[in-house]
């Protein structure tokens, strides 16, 4: 079936270094990847997005891979500050709805100690 | 643009009574999605409504329901409350779904307690 699963858990760094997290999707015909940030108290924010037509994506900070081959994509944020301390989730679109579902992974806690 | 909005942001009811969440999207945006979101299960697709029709299912029991209204406003509801449908219950918006539109975005969740 869908699955998304989602590594680590928990993420602890120290202010100034860079955090990856790494996300696995079981459908391989998925096409969409969105990441979220999650703060306490507030819903998602969409931090960055990939497609599956593009491996690499960057923002700023902020940066994603994607693997088909593998069905890995990761996050990967560098220079990380405090403010970047919350709640992380990976989401995958499953290709065969082709609707408004995604499937999301459980969620990375990353601390970013100042 | 103003964002999603979620009404009521908090509700506590009990157990057995039912309850109605409502959804404004994104001036212009015509597809919203409910979620549920606990620390077991974390966010699971509840369903998608467009153009006031609902499109995609998840596997949730036939006490949770929605609709969408013309302006594309959403609500949804849970009847015969649970102590485990406890949750905070999420919508997102996206726009009019031509390939790439996939992007959803989320409102602040409405935080339901079932006592």
């Amino acid at each position: 079936g869908e699955n998304v699963e989602q590594h680590p858990s928990t993420l602890s760094v120290q202010e100034g270094d860079s955090a990856v997290i790494k996300c696995t999707y079981s459908d391989s015909a998925s096409n969409y990847f969105p990441w979220y940030k999650q703060e306490l108290g507030k819903g998602p924010q969409l931090i960055i997005d990939i497609r599956s037509n593009v491996g690499e994506k960057k923002d700023q900070r902020i940066a994603v891979t994607l693997n088909k081959t593998a069905k890995h994509f990761s996050l990967h944020i560098t220079e990380t500050q405090p403010e970047d301390s919350a709640v992380y989730f990976c989401a995958a679109t499953p290709f065969s709805s082709n609707t408004g579902k995604l499937i999301f992974g459980q969620g990375t806690t990353l601390q970013v100690k100042p | 643009k103003a964002g999603v909005t979620q009404t009521p942001r908090y509700l506590i009811k009990t157990r057995g009574q039912q309850v109605t969440l409502s959804c404004s999207p994104i001036s212009g945006h015509r597809s919203v999605s409910w979620y549920q979101q606990t620390p077991g299960q974390g966010l699971q697709f509840l369903f998608e409504y467009f153009s006031e029709t609902q499109r995609n299912k998840g596997n949730f029991p036939g006490r949770f329901s929605g609709r969408q209204f013309s302006n594309s406003r959403s609500e949804m509801n849970v009847s015969t409350l649970e102590l485990g449908d406890s949750a905070l219950y999420l919508c997102a918006s996206s726009p009019y779904r031509v390939i790439g539109s996939e992007t959803q975005y989320f409102g602040p969740g409405t935080r339901l307690l079932v006592l």
